[in-house]
């Protein structure tokens, strides 16, 4: 089975403007939750979706947005970049949310560069 | 709130030589541990967990965790490092109520030199 998949690999944008961040899930797994790794950091937890609903919600500012689509997939949307959102972006999915004991699988991220 | 500490930003050992990255927590409730790898540009890698039961859990690739209530800490540890175990490690804990959110520690950078 292929693990969890992100697309893009790298992005480059200017300040202000808009992107979207895509992550498939683990086949079998309804929960995707999204961190922002800033270079030199441990990951920071963003959102957490299950069955389409925001199950979780990090310190961060509405201009982070997500969604979840019927085949579990999900995008992460940020608005109004500014250069301190440069950073790797990791989905991660697991079964079921709220399983505290499940593990919690990585994809390789999107490279997020705002200039 | 929880958190996690790693309080070496960088572990050098020779390769042979046992090893041993640090980690402590600090949790209401009873907490879930995890270590995590990560090679350059790469996504987490999941190496083992802790979750009840024996305070010494065994992961891939030969590393190990100690549990360790009193002292609220779980140690990564492996008996004979190797140059390719040279990575960014990160151990992230879980509570109950908190959904699938993880809190992670800031990282720590094993350097295993030939």
């Amino acid at each position: 089975d292929a693990g969890v998949t992100q697309s893009p690999t790298h992005l480059i944008k200017t300040r202000g403007q808009h992107v979207t961040l895509r992550c498939s899930p683990i086949s079998g797994h309804k929960s995707v939750s999204w961190y922002q790794q800033v270079l030199g950091q441990g990951p920071q937890f963003i959102f957490q979706y299950y069955e389409k609903e925001e199950r979780g919600r990090g310190n961060f500012p509405d201009r982070f947005s997500a969604r979840q689509f019927p085949n579990y997939s999900s995008e992460l949307n940020v608005n109004a970049l500014l250069l301190g959102d440069s950073a790797l972006y990791l989905c991660a999915s697991v079964g079921l949310a709220g399983a505290v004991t499940d593990t919690q699988y990585f994809g390789p991220g999107t490279r997020l560069t705002v200039l | 709130a929880q958190s996690v500490a790693q309080p070496e930003d960088q572990v050098n050992v020779a390769e042979g030589n046992p090893l041993t990255v640090k980690c402590t927590y600090s949790v209401s409730g009873n907490p879930y541990l995890f270590w995590y790898v990560q090679y350059p540009n790469r996504g987490l890698q999941f190496l083992l967990k802790y979750i009840t039961g024996d305070n010494l859990v065994k992961g891939s690739y030969g590393f190990e965790a100690e549990f360790n209530k009193s002292q609220t800490s779980f140690h990564l540890k492996k008996p004979s490092a190797l140059v390719s175990d040279s990575a960014l490690y990160f151990c992230a804990v879980r509570v109950r109520g908190a959904g699938n959110m993880l809190t992670f520690g800031g990282g720590t950078r094993l350097m295993v030199k030939p």
